[in-house]
């Protein structure tokens, strides 16, 4: 099976810009989730989506947001940039079941979001 | 409330030796605790999770953990490091309120010297 992609890899953009990122699943899972890792923050967790509804959500500012498709692939979205909003974003896809809080998520390789 | 300390920021072992990589970890209820490594400009790959059962967790590439409920604690080993084992080692707990949002501590850099 193909592995979580994340398109695309590397993005530069420039205060008050907005930016979409977008993450394919891995095949049958249906829970994508997304992560910031910043060098100072460490690894945060955004939000989780299932069955195209936001399941769980973390602590972030409404400029963040995401959605998912019927296929289970995923975008997040981040409107009016900051600097601090540089970082490596990492999605990470499971098998969603039901009420299961013990599954293994699977990573994406990053898109490595730069923001001058 | 939940989180994970990683008390080491950096450990150094010879390549051969056994290596353990540290973490302790707060959450009300059940623990579910996850370890993942990261490679440069890579994502996270998962190594072992802990959900119930043997306190021992075999995972992938020779690594094991420990959980200890007494001293909170999900420490990951390897009896002969490689060189290759040389990452960015990530401990994380999930939320017992919710599904798949990880905690993970601040990391430990594992370097293995040849």
């Amino acid at each position: 099976k193909a592995g979580v992609t994340q398109t695309p890899r590397y993005l530069i953009k420039t205060r008050g810009q907005q930016v979409t990122l977008s993450c394919s699943p891995i095949s049958g899972h249906r829970s994508v989730s997304w992560y910031q890792q910043t060098p100072g923050q460490g690894l945060q967790f955004l939000f989780e989506y299932f069955s195209e509804t936001q399941r769980n959500k973390g602590n972030f500012p409404g400029r963040f947001s995401g959605r998912q498709f019927s296929n289970s692939r995923s975008e997040m979205n981040v409107s009016t940039l900051e600097l601090g909003d540089s970082a490596l974003y990492l999605c990470a896809s499971s098998q969603g079941l039901a009420g299961d809080q013990q599954e293994t998520q699977y990573f994406g390789p990053g898109t490595r979001l730069l923001v001058l | 409330a939940q989180s994970v300390a990683q008390p080491e920021d950096q450990v150094n072992v010879a390549e051969g030796n056994p290596l353990t990589v540290k973490c302790t970890y707060s959450v009300s209820g059940n623990p579910y605790l996850f370890w993942y490594v990261q490679y440069p400009n890579r994502g996270l790959q998962f190594l072992l999770k802990y959900i119930t059962g043997d306190n021992l967790v075999k995972g992938s590439y020779g690594f094991e953990a420990e959980f200890n409920k007494s001293q909170t604690s999900f420490h990951l080993k390897k009896p002969s490091a490689l060189v290759s084992d040389s990452a960015l080692y990530f401990c994380a707990v999930s939320s017992q309120t919710g599904a798949n949002n990880l905690f993970f501590g601040t990391g430990t850099r594992l370097t293995v010297i040849p």
